[in-house]
């Protein structure tokens, strides 16, 4: 079984400083990996996926993570934020063969981004 | 529009009253989820349909009766419901198994008087 660790409940950080939100997994098998961002009252968009290949991965709105297999660590960054970037963020991780936990998606706890001016 | 549409938004009902919360997808998927996001606490997987047959049930009470009629198309029955089920309801399509990832829905906010 997989399992998610958003080792950050909160990050506070000011408008045009760079951010990072970190993520760790533990799993048995080969992973796919997920961030998604959650605005005020709305369901989770996905900004990014490693599925293979580069374990650099470009997302929408300027986000990146890389994938570190030694490390179990798939770790979000942006290098300037901006006020809009205030959301909660989810890490997820699910099994590359689709035969466990019926495929689906493990997210961890979240992390609140708050921007500050 | 992320082709996943949850109505109503919000839904505010008394304990005694008897709703459906809506959920329809316009991706083709195969797969659909009923998530709980309460304040405060991780997301709660409710009920997971695959091919329009229950395939998952998280311990969920029978005060929530989850309907999928066809692929496209996933419902959550609420009655009798308590204080502590008003939440975030999000609704999630994936194509197969669901390792390639969800599309999820706006969820509907849910107030339960």
């Amino acid at each position: 079984a997989q399992s998610v660790t958003q080792l950050d409940s909160q990050v506070p950080v000011f408008e045009e400083a760079p951010v990072e939100l970190r993520c760790n997994y533990s799993s048995s098998v080969s992973v796919y990996l997920f961030w998604y961002v959650q605005y005020p009252n709305q369901g989770l968009q996905l900004l990014l996926k490693y599925l293979s290949g580069s374990t650099l991965v470009k997302g929408i709105n300027g986000f990146e993570a890389e994938f570190n297999k030694s490390q179990t660590s798939f770790h979000l960054r942006k290098p300037s934020v901006h006020i809009s970037d205030t959301a909660e963020y989810f890490c997820a991780v699910s099994d590359v063969t689709g035969s466990s936990n019926t495929g689906k998606l493990i997210f961890g706890q979240g992390t609140t981004l708050q921007v500050k001016p | 529009e992320t082709g996943v549409t949850q109505t109503p938004r919000h839904l505010v009902m008394g304990m005694t009253n008897k709703k459906s919360l809506k959920c329809e997808q316009h991706l083709g998927h195969n797969a659909m989820y009923w998530y709980k996001q309460s304040a405060k606490k991780p997301l709660e997987l409710m009920f997971v349909y695959s091919l329009e047959e229950r395939v998952e049930n998280n311990s969920v009470p029978s005060r929530f009766s989850p309907e999928c009629p066809n692929s496209s198309h996933l419902f959550l029955h609420l009655h009798t419901l308590q204080p502590e089920d008003s939440a975030l309801y999000l609704c999630a399509s994936s194509q197969g198994t669901g390792n390639y990832g969800y599309t999820f829905g706006s969820g509907t906010r849910l107030t339960v008087v």
